[in-house]
């Protein structure tokens, strides 16, 4: 069984719109993180929750809201998208921050 | 900021043959951080290949080694005969014990029997 769901796998957006994308994790960690992958870019650090609050974020635009509505959810919404937003984007979560991370599948976005 | 640069590839090898994957980190914010391989099969997600934490060791996983050297700054990625189960991509990243991870670009590898 996924121990790390993100929904939806695969996902199509237009210029301007508003997406969410879901990640929940069933390990009973208290750390999440988002991180994306652009083409030929490495895995980029954005965000790190612990307990449910914002621990680092490295993500300069505003466009980008993580959301945790319960301690093993976070999701991530995304307004105004841009092309430049097209990305694999991969949830991660610990036991605590800074232990071993183990990284969900992806959401792979398409802004057109 | 940290930066760590890995073998740029794809890499081809034959079943059998050593491989190795080289990395190099940079990390201005700690002296000694964390020191990862992760890989990512065909179809599957990221997953934790090794890791060493102290300066010096060296640790290893389904046949794959790396030391952590930090007078080189390097964690070089080796394994004396692939197969070709061990087609993947390699992720090399460092750990400054912040929130997040800092990962090289990724190195494709291809085994061919």
């Amino acid at each position: 069984d996924p121990k790390i769901i993100q929904k939806p796998k695969y996902l199509v957006a237009v210029t301007g719109s508003e997406k969410i994308l879901i990640c929940e994790q069933y390990l009973g960690h208290n750390a999440m993180y988002w991180y994306r992958q652009s083409a030929k870019k490495p895995l980029e650090f954005m965000f790190s929750y612990s307990y449910q609050k914002l621990m680092d974020n490295q993500t300069a635009s505003s466009r980008f809201q993580p959301q945790s509505s319960k301690k093993n959810h976070l999701d991530l919404q995304i307004t105004a998208l841009k092309p430049d937003d097209s990305a694999t984007y991969f949830c991660a979560s610990s036991h605590l921050t800074g232990a071993e991370q183990f990284f969900g599948p992806g959401t792979r976005l398409t802004v057109l | 900021g940290d930066s760590v640069t890995q073998t740029e590839g794809p890499v081809t090898v034959s079943e059998s043959e050593s491989l190795i994957i080289n990395c190099t980190y940079s990390a201005t914010s700690i002296a000694y951080p964390n020191l990862f391989w992760y890989v990512r099969y065909p179809g599957e997600g990221l997953q934790l290949l090794l890791k060493v934490i102290t300066a010096g060791q060296k640790g290893s996983s389904r046949g794959f080694e790396a030391t952590y050297n930090k007078e080189t700054t390097s964690f070089h990625l080796q394994k004396a005969s692939v197969q070709e189960s061990d087609s993947a991509v390699y992720y090399c990243a460092l750990d400054n014990y912040a929130q997040g991870l800092t990962f090289g670009l990724g190195t494709r590898v291809s085994v061919f029997p």
